[in-house]
């Protein structure tokens, strides 16, 4: 099956600092992509989705100034967590589907404390 | 999108059959049944999908009676590597939808 790909995976940084997530579609191109949350024995809980060349849709309740998504090319998407607190410490997971398998592909996942 | 109702956990033992079931009594005609397994700290994977009837593929079997108000996932001979939440998810496969994930099911496997 197709891979995503997340970077960093693990990410420790203090009060008040930006963080860059990045997700990469690495054999395939994804138009849209997808940002989800989950804290600690919770579901995941969708975000965001990333569109290519467009600016991403909120759910309800996410700060767009707070997460910001740049989808910039068919490979990628970032997310980048502004003025980070500690409850923004969380993981982080990316998603992607590829039409040719009628699959949404999910990364490993990013893991954010921040202190 | 179709509201799903699982079990919160279950337990089994290495070597049994385990089955989860999943209630999805307002799926709509057009939805697909998908069923993703979570390891601790890492992303969903993608385990089954069906309509109707059952589905089978290498790890799994998928139960789908024919009103499609539930379905049930199988998972043969588990191991203690089958410990992990598994989600059952309804809805219409389009490319730019997202997944939208109920609480799962934690299945925990001892020896």
């Amino acid at each position: 099956g197709a891979v995503v790909s997340q970077h960093p995976s693990r990410v420790i940084c203090k009060s008040g600092t930006s963080v860059k997530i990045e997700c990469r579609s690495l054999d395939f191109q994804a138009t849209t992509m997808f940002w989800y949350r989950q804290f600690p024995k919770k579901s995941l809980m969708l975000m965001a989705t990333s569109n290519e060349g467009s600016k991403a849709t909120y759910e309800q309740g996410v700060e767009k100034d707070k997460f910001l998504i740049n989808h910039a090319s068919l490979t990628l998407s970032t997310l980048t967590v502004t003025s980070a607190h500690p409850e923004d410490s969380s993981f982080y997971i990316c998603s992607a589907r590829d039409t040719s398998y009628n699959e949404q592909f999910f990364g490993p996942g990013t893991r954010l404390t921040v202190l | 999108l179709a509201k799903t109702t699982q079990p919160i956990s279950m337990d089994s033992y290495e070597g049994q059959e385990v089955n989860i079931t999943c209630s999805h009594n307002n799926i709509a005609t057009n939805d697909y049944i998908t069923w993703y397994q979570q390891f601790p700290s890492q992303g969903p994977r993608f385990i089954i999908q069906g309509y109707k009837t059952k589905v089978t593929n290498e790890v799994a079997s998928l139960f789908i009676p024919a009103d499609r108000k539930s379905s049930t996932l199988s998972l043969p001979r588990v191991s203690l590597s089958d410990t992990a939440v598994y989600y059952c998810l309804v809805g219409v496969e389009k490319a730019g939808t997202a997944l939208i994930f109920g609480k799962g099911t934690t299945l925990s496997v001892s020896s």
